[in-house]
């Protein structure tokens, strides 16, 4: 069946470090992907999203790229602030506003 | 504009009881989808309500069951609580007519059962 494997957190960094939380997914076909991020006692955002092979999502200065060829959208960002501390979910559907299969999430702790 | 709400913020039922969950989406959409998270998992899609039918449903038995309103407004019913029913019940909302991937998330009814 269709599904998402994110790496295990807590990512732990410090201000300004380079950030990358691995995404890698299976499914028939040629799902869109997207990231979403949930702040502490929020709902989910989405952050960025690809919709076809080779597509780069950005947006706040994270960015992902589709991979067809290693199933994988790795998200990343050049130098991590405090309030990008949350979880990060990575995520995929086949049709637009259908249901979204999510990955376990990862925790970010950025510290000062 | 006012985003997706949910009601109540927080929940707690004892077993085998029924619990009622609200769910006004955001304001021009017409779609709204339910999901599950346990605690330190990620979502899990009940399923979703479009034009006040079931239009998708995931892997969940039939005691979850939903209703969809004229006003696009939608609950979510969940009978005979297991403690496994216990988790963050989060709604979504999509403007079905167009093609957008985006779903506005409300920021949860979290539900106990004991």
């Amino acid at each position: 069946g269709n599904s998402v494997t994110q790496m295990e957190g807590p990512v732990t960094l410090s201000e300004e470090a380079f950030l990358t939380i691995n995404c890698t997914y299976t499914a028939t076909g040629y799902p869109s992907l997207f990231w979403y991020v949930q702040y502490p006692g929020e709902g989910l955002q989405l952050l960025l999203k690809a919709t076809k092979a080779d597509d780069k999502g950005s947006n706040k200065g994270f960015e992902a790229t589709y991979r067809k060829e290693t199933t994988s959208f790795h998200l990343e960002k050049g130098s991590v602030q405090v309030s990008d501390s949350a979880v990060y979910f990575c995520a995929l559907t086949y049709q637009a506003g259908t249901a979204l299969i999510f990955g376990k999430g990862t925790t970010l702790s950025v510290s000062s | 504009d006012a985003g997706v709400t949910q009601s109540p913020t927080h929940l707690i039922k004892t077993r085998g009881q029924q619990v009622t969950l609200r769910c006004s989406p955001k304001s021009g959409h017409d779609t709204v989808s339910w999901y599950q998270q346990a605690l330190g998992q990620g979502p899990q899609f009940i399923f979703q309500y479009y034009e006040e039918e079931e239009r998708q449903r995931g892997n969940f038995p039939d005691r979850f069951s939903g209703h969809q309103f004229p006003n696009y407004s939608s609950e979510l019913n969940v009978n005979a609580l297991l403690l496994g029913d216990s988790a963050l019940y989060l709604c979504a909302s999509s403007p079905g007519q167009t093609v957008s991937y985006e779903q506005y998330f409300g920021p949860g009814t979290r539900l106990t059962v004991t």
